[in-house]
């Protein structure tokens, strides 16, 4: 079944670490989007991309990078200049022309 | 200011029965969509429903329907004859412009949690 995987499903962060979150898709999609959700909040745009090895930043980039080196991969990195990246992590991809967009399940990343 | 508000945090409806879940939103561009997605326990965004600002008639999709009021800027989300299933997290979005290859991302309000009672 088409869709889209991310992994971990929950992620630990020590002080001053990088972690990588993972997010593949195999519905062909050629736009691809992380979004941060904090408890009680809606989604708040961090990355997007629209095509391989081109993407922009989002409402709030700062202490994020990603890359878009093939089409089904858009992996978010959470480096240690992000302070407070305790949130659920959401990957999404787009479908067509109505931007309805497909969602992941998500990860769920914690400071220790 | 807020370009999506959802101002009920939380909402109990009794199975069987319809509830409203509100959404406002503010845009000066003529050309948008309105989205509706469904977030369960579980994590994941489901879309339920989708209303472009020039669709003559208002969309529905199964028990969902939307209610889109266009000089009020409101686009309440209609579930009919409610059921335990649909006891989620419920987040209205909205994309500005016309769609294009280069279109940006969709602005999120901040949810409604509805519970559905036995």
């Amino acid at each position: 079944d088409g869709g889209i995987t991310q992994s971990p499903k929950y992620l630990f962060r020590k002080e001053g670490q990088n972690v990588t979150l993972s997010c593949e898709q195999n519905l062909n999609h050629d736009a691809m989007y992380w979004y941060r959700q904090d408890p009680g909040q809606g989604l708040r745009l961090i990355y997007y991309s629209q095509i391989v090895n081109d993407f922009q930043k989002g409402d709030i980039a700062e202490g994020y990078s990603v890359s878009r080196e093939k089409k089904e991969s858009f992996p978010l990195t959470v480096t240690s200049a992000q302070k407070n990246p305790t949130a659920f992590y959401l990957c999404a991809s787009r479908q067509g022309v109505n931007e309805k967009l497909f969602f992941g399940s998500g990860t769920q990343l914690s400071v220790l | 200011a807020q370009k999506i508000t959802q101002t009920q945090p939380g909402m109990f409806v009794q199975e069987k029965e319809a509830v409203t879940l509100d959404c406002t939103y503010d845009t000066s561009d003529p050309s948008y969509g309105l989205f509706w997605y469904k977030q369960p326990s579980s994590g994941e965004m489901i879309f339920l429903i989708y209303q472009g600002s020039y669709d003559q008639q208002n969309a529905t999709e199964g028990r969902y329907s939307l209610n889109f009021q266009k000089a009020r800027k409101s686009a309440n989300l209609v579930i009919s004859a409610s059921q335990l299933g649909d006891s989620a997290m419920y987040f209205c979005a909205m994309r500005e412009g016309p769609y294009s290859g280069s279109a940006r991302q969709l602005t999120f309000g901040s949810g409604t949690q509805l519970t559905v009672l036995p």
